[in-house]
């Protein structure tokens, strides 16, 4: 159980065009997701916490027009990634946490490795 | 501002020794740690919770947790070269649910 997946594991685009990553919760409903990023040698990130049906909130000093993301259903959020830059690229890794027992675990996602040339 | 720390290591062991890996967090009100492994190249994979002062042993992990030292340790018991990877430490904040991590050991199990 508590299975997490994401969409695509991998992406190459060009500088100035959008990417969108998708996050699913596959044996769970996720009440929210959150949105991490890790730079190479770095720890991860939290970059915003998405909840269904609201809006997302974003860490300090992370662009919410630029990195744009919609949490419709209790099973997916996505991550859109706008007008890509060459430093935007990262490894892109989301989590989930279920609304059962221990609502404070999050289950990750294999992650998405972004690369902006 | 509300942190967790651990060592980056590397920690280097034996296989079969026993590797201990520590990590303290500055919010008292923290009420749930987690351990994450992370392989390289992949995202962490959830290891143990631990919610109360003491162990908790599941397999060849046991989490400790001391709420007054505002401690959190793992001990892996009969390490395997396959436990080589980066063990994150984290702690639940408030009712946000937001995990704090610290920013990860290395260990390194040498046949």
């Amino acid at each position: 159980g508590a299975v997490v997946s994401q969409h695509p594991s991998r992406v190459i685009c060009k500088s100035g065009t959008s990417v969108k990553i998708e996050c699913r919760s596959l044996d769970f409903q996720a009440t929210t997701m959150f949105w991490y990023r890790q730079f190479p040698k770095q720890s991860l990130m939290l970059m915003a916490t998405s909840n269904e049906g609201s809006k997302a909130t974003y860490e300090q000093g992370v662009e919410k027009d630029k990195f744009l993301i919609n949490h419709a259903s209790l099973t997916l959020s996505t991550l859109t990634v706008t007008s890509a830059h060459p430093e935007d690229s990262s490894f892109y890794i989301c989590s989930a946490r279920s609304s059962g027992e221990h609502q404070e675990t999050q289950y990750f996602g294999p992650g998405t490795r972004l690369l902006v040339l | 501002q509300k942190e967790v720390e651990q060592n980056s290591g590397p920690l280097s062991v034996p296989e079969g020794a026993i590797a201990s890996l520590n990590c303290t967090y500055s919010d008292r009100g923290s009420q749930s740690f987690f351990w994450y492994r992370q392989y390289s190249g992949k995202s962490p994979e959830l290891i143990m919770s631990i919610y109360s002062n003491g162990d908790k042993e599941d397999g060849r992990f046991t989490a400790q947790l001391n709420k007054a030292s505002q401690y959190v340790s793992l001990l892996i018991r009969d390490s395997q070269p396959s436990d080589s990877a980066t063990y994150l430490c984290a702690a639940a904040m408030d009712s946000s649910y937001k995990l704090i991590f610290g920013s990860g050991t290395s260990l390194l199990v040498r046949p």
